[in-house]
């Protein structure tokens, strides 16, 4: 079965410096992968999509990955700021059905 | 884009009822989508809601139990039935307005505890 997965539970890093998130997926090839941001007590809500015929994705401080060699997707913040303080999921679709990632809790510290 | 209504927005229930859940979209969607978040953990797909046909549910989920109406294209509701503590959790309606290579919007999440 599709199965994806995030390998840091709970992430701090200074603010300023580049956080690094982590997604691994295994049993499959995904098309595309997905990264959401989620806030307590609200929705997931989207902040990029790169699919498997491309290397990276950018948007303003943020950065993607995708290596289908290492069946991984790195999610990257630069220049931190204590806003971006949340948890972030990482998502495999099918069609318009998606499967989520554990997610990492990301505390940005001032 | 969308914007996704859900309500209640949180309930604290006895155990044995049953709640539903409403979700409204702006727009009209080809299939809407209900997922669990159980506390701490990722979300977990309940199932997809299609108009005029009955939903489809994943593994570990049944219609007895979560038994869901989509009477139009904009519209659905969950319901979580003979309720127990061990349903407490976030229930979230999602769409997606694509059918291939597109980004999921969600409705803030209806929060349960079940005494």
């Amino acid at each position: 079965s599709q199965k994806i997965e995030q390998n840091s539970e709970a992430l701090n890093i200074q603010e300023g410096k580049t956080a690094t998130l982590t997604c691994n997926y295994t049993n499959y090839s995904p098309a595309y992968l997905q990264w959401y941001r989620q806030d307590p007590g609200r929705g997931p809500v989207f902040l990029l999509l790169i699919r498997e015929n491309e290397k990276e994705k950018r948007k303003e401080r943020l950065k993607v990955t995708f290596d289908t060699t290492l069946k991984q997707s790195l999610f990257h913040i630069t220049a931190s700021q204590p806003a971006d303080s949340a948890t972030y999921l990482c998502a495999q679709g099918t069609g318009n059905q998606f499967y989520f990632g554990t997610g990492t809790s990301l505390t940005v510290i001032p | 884009s969308a914007v996704i209504s859900q309500k209640p927005s949180r309930d604290i229930c006895q155990r044995g009822t049953s709640l539903t859940i409403q979700c409204q979209v702006d727009s009209q969607v080809t299939m809407m989508f209900w997922y669990r978040q159980q506390p701490g953990q990722s979300l977990t797909l309940i199932a997809t809601a299609n108009q005029g046909s009955e939903a489809t549910y994943e593994s570990g989920f049944v219609i007895d139990k979560f038994p869901i109406s989509r009477p139009n294209l904009t519209f659905s509701t969950l319901t979580v039935s003979n309720m127990s503590p061990e349903d407490s959790s976030i229930y979230l309606c999602s769409v997606a307005l694509g059918t291939w290579d597109t980004e999921a919007f969600f409705g803030q999440g209806t929060r349960l505890t079940v005494v």
